[in-house]
C-alpha cells in the first residue's frame, strides 16, 4: 500500500513570496491533516478535512496560510505572503476516518525555509 | 505553555541501558498515543493507550497511561542503536477530537 505523498520535500523561498505545497494521501482515507513542525517542536494541527470539508482550521493563519481538498483526495496548503518565522517542516496525514483512536499515516514533509 | 510536557527533552545512552520518557499535562484525555520519528521522515504511531492504568508493551517498548489519564510513560529495556529517534506523545481531549503533540524527547543510543 502507498503511504501519503508530498511534494516538493524542500523549499527554499525569500520571506513575502508565495509557496504551495501539495499532499496525496492514503487512498481511501477520508480525513486528512496538515500540521506544522518547527525545529525542536512537536507537530501542530493547522486544518483538518473529513473528504473536502474543513473540520478544523481553528490554528490555521487565515491572514496568510489557505487550504483545500477538492474532491476529497488531494491537498494543497498555500502561504501568501511568507514570513521568516513560517520556517518549519509541514506535514501531511491522513487517516480511514476521523476520531482520535485512528491512526494517522504521516507523509515524509516538506522541509520550507524562508529567507 | 504546551498541553503536554515531555521529558526529558534530549536524552544521550549508551548501548544496553534503560531508560523512560515522560508526557505530563494537568488535562484529561480521552486517548493518548505515542510515535516515533526519524530525521526527514513523518512520526509512525508506536500505540494507542485509552484506559486509565492500562500499559501495553511492544517488544521492548513499555507504555503507561495514567490512572487519572493526564500522564503517561514509554519504557525502552536494552535500548539499541535503531531506537535513535524523536519519540512523541500526542493526546485528545475527546473522543474524535484533533491530536495534540508534546514538545518531543530526542533519543540518541551509542553503540
Amino acid at each position: 500500500e502507498a503511504g501519503v505523498a508530498q511534494s516538493p520535500r524542500y523549499k527554499i523561498i525569500e520571506k513575502r513570496q508565495s509557496v504551495a505545497f501539495w499532499c496525496n494521501p492514503i487512498s481511501g482515507h477520508a480525513t486528512l491533516y496538515w500540521y506544522q513542525q518547527i525545529l525542536g517542536q512537536g507537530p501542530k494541527l493547522l486544518i483538518q478535512f473529513q473528504n473536502n470539508g474543513v473540520v478544523d482550521d481553528s490554528q490555521l493563519p487565515k491572514d496568510r496560510f489557505s487550504a483545500e481538498r477538492l474532491k476529497g483526495v488531494d491537498s494543497t496548503l498555500k502561504i501568501q505572503p511568507a514570513k521568516l518565522e513560517d520556517s518549519a517542516v509541514y506535514l501531511c496525514a491522513s487517516s480511514v476516518t476521523s476520531g482520535s483512536y485512528n491512526e494517522q499515516f504521516f507523509g515524509p514533509g516538506t522541509r520550507l525555509t524562508v529567507l | 505553555t504546551q498541553l503536554l510536557e515531555q521529558s526529558p527533552q534530549f536524552l544521550s545512552i549508551q548501548e544496553g541501558e534503560n531508560l523512560t520518557v515522560y508526557c505530563n499535562s494537568s488535562s484529561v484525555f480521552s486517548s493518548l498515543q505515542w510515535y516515533r520519528q526519524e530525521p526527514g521522515e513523518g512520526p509512525v504511531l508506536l500505540v494507542t493507550v485509552v484506559t486509565g492504568g492500562e500499559v501495553k508493551k511492544l517488544k521492548r517498548l513499555t507504555f503507561q497511561f495514567g490512572d487519572a489519564r493526564k500522564d503517561s510513560s514509554l519504557h525502552i529495556t536494552a535500548a539499541q542503536p535503531g531506537d535513535t529517534g524523536l519519540y512523541l506523545c500526542a493526546g485528545a481531549l475527546n473522543a474524535g477530537n484533533m491530536l495534540t503533540f508534546g514538545g518531543g524527547t530526542r533519543l540518541m543510543v551509542k553503540p
